[in-house]
């Protein structure tokens, strides 16, 4: 079975620009979390969504938004791109609503570089 | 707010031999779950263990081996026998369990591991 696949694999972009991510989920499960991952740290927490609803969200502004299609997918969307956006951004899924009574399971993740 | 601390930033060692990574953590609930990750030079996260706050047997997977102990507050990951494919960074992470909302993990900052032939 497919794992967890994150679209595009690196991406550039310029300040003051909007960047979409995209995350599919191990087929099957309904949630999905996206994570902030900055060099030398580890990943923060941002969304979780499960059956298209957000169930949560981190300490992010709101230039960070999300959004999960029937379908179970997830997209997130950055506006007025910083230079502190430069990430390796995760997805990760799990059946439910993950973390503590649930494994979540990681994406390869996007590498975003804002110039 | 719950906290994990992975003191060891970097670890070298040859292969063969055997290692220790230290994970601390602080939370004020009495169920929550512990977790260890692997991440590759990939970046990809690559799950390694769940055990949850009731459960403080220790657990071996092959070169693997997790001691969990509620009284110090540590969880702590050793690999016996460390091979090179080891080398990679290695990241704890809390979550408390929060009903029917939702939970997510709390990541501590990673310990490198480098296995040197």
């Amino acid at each position: 079975d497919a794992g967890v696949t994150q679209s595009p694999t690196h991406l550039i972009k310029t300040r003051g620009q909007q960047v979409t991510l995209r995350c599919s989920p191990i087929s099957g499960h309904k949630s999905v979390s996206w994570y902030q991952q900055v060099l030398g740290q580890g990943p923060q927490f941002i969304f979780q969504y499960y059956e298209k609803e957000e169930r949560g969200r981190g300490n992010f502004p709101d230039r960070f938004s999300a959004r999960q299609f029937p379908n179970y997918s997830s997209e997130l969307n950055v506006n007025a791109l910083l230079l502190g956006d430069s990430a390796l951004y995760l997805c990760a899924s799990s059946l439910i609503a993950g973390g503590g009574t649930d494994t979540q399971y990681f994406g390869p993740g996007t590498r975003l570089t804002v110039l | 707010a719950q906290k994990v601390t992975q003191a060891q930033t970097e670890i070298s060692v040859v292969e063969k031999e055997d290692v220790t990574l230290d994970c601390v953590y602080e939370t004020r609930d009495t169920t929550y779950y512990l977790f260890w990750y692997k991440q590759p030079p990939s970046g990809e996260l690559v799950f390694l263990i769940r055990r949850n706050s009731f459960d403080e047997q220790n657990e071996i997977s092959g070169r693997y081996s997790w001691n969990f102990q509620k009284s110090t507050s540590s969880f702590n990951f050793t690999i016996t026998a460390s091979q090179v494919v080891d080398s990679a960074v290695y990241f704890c992470a809390l979550s408390e369990a929060v009903g029917s909302g939702y939970s997510t993990l709390t990541f501590g900052k990673g310990t490198m591991l480098l296995v040197s032939p």
